[in-house]
């Protein structure tokens, strides 16, 4: 157990649905990072936040948006979806950029 | 730019033989790289991580790795393998500066047969 939880585990949507993706880092840790795992695409950095802030950007779609809260949760917005957003999406945490990054067990989305 | 290639997608080993994992790097500075292991329907698991420090990195469950610069390599290798070894690997580099963010390979598959 890496300490870092995601909620939910599985989701079902329609595409057109929005869902929202939430991340609880491990304690102490100030950045999280959300990641997309499909089988076309690998594992693909999507976002970055510190503290709050948007540090770093990848390859994330406009359709898709995230934030940081004070208490350092995250959540990342998906909307609009298409068939093509059905992934796994992990969420990783760590202290400082420097540090080993330690990821959540994913959420598995599909969307129909 | 930063990159990493996993020379094999799929390896298959017999159980208590050793375990070779390949992981070639680009990148302009020297880099910092990790393997992570992923289970089946599991999260990411890091295995181990090089920051410029010894050349040799030993991990965890008997798992090593070397950075060769001359080789632009990093692979993965274990002595004897196990059953619970099976699973995907990632061979991971971070991109310079204050980010962290991770750039993954395509992953190997590492079959173990009984």
């Amino acid at each position: 157990d890496s300490g870092v939880t995601q909620t939910p585990k599985h989701l079902i949507t329609a595409t057109g649905q929005r869902v929202t993706l939430r991340c609880s880092p491990r304690s102490g840790d100030l950045s999280v990072y959300w990641y997309q795992q499909s089988l076309d695409q690998g594992l693909q950095f999507l976002i970055q936040y510190y503290n709050g802030e948007e540090r770093a950007k990848g390859n994330i779609l406009e359709r898709f948006s995230a934030q940081q809260f004070p208490d350092l949760h995250s959540e990342l917005n998906l909307s609009s979806l298409e068939l093509g957003d059905s992934a796994l999406y992990f969420c990783a945490s760590s202290v400082t950029y420097q540090e080993t990054q330690y990821f959540g067990p994913g959420t598995r989305l599909l969307v129909l | 730019a930063q990159s990493v290639t996993q020379l094999d997608s799929h390896v298959s080993v017999s159980e208590g033989t050793p375990v070779l994992l390949r992981c070639n790097y680009s990148s302009s500075y020297s880099p910092s790289l990790f393997w992570y292991v992923q289970h089946p329907n599991k999260g990411l698991q890091l295995l181990l991580k090089y920051t410029s420090a010894a050349t040799l990195v030993k991990g965890i469950n008997g798992f090593e790795a070397e950075f060769k610069k001359s080789e632009t390599s990093f692979h993965l290798t274990k002595p004897s393998a196990h059953m619970s070894d099976a699973a995907e690997y990632f061979c991971v580099v971070r991109v310079p500066g204050n980010t962290g963010k991770l750039i993954f390979g395509q992953g190997t598959t590492l079959q173990v047969k009984p």
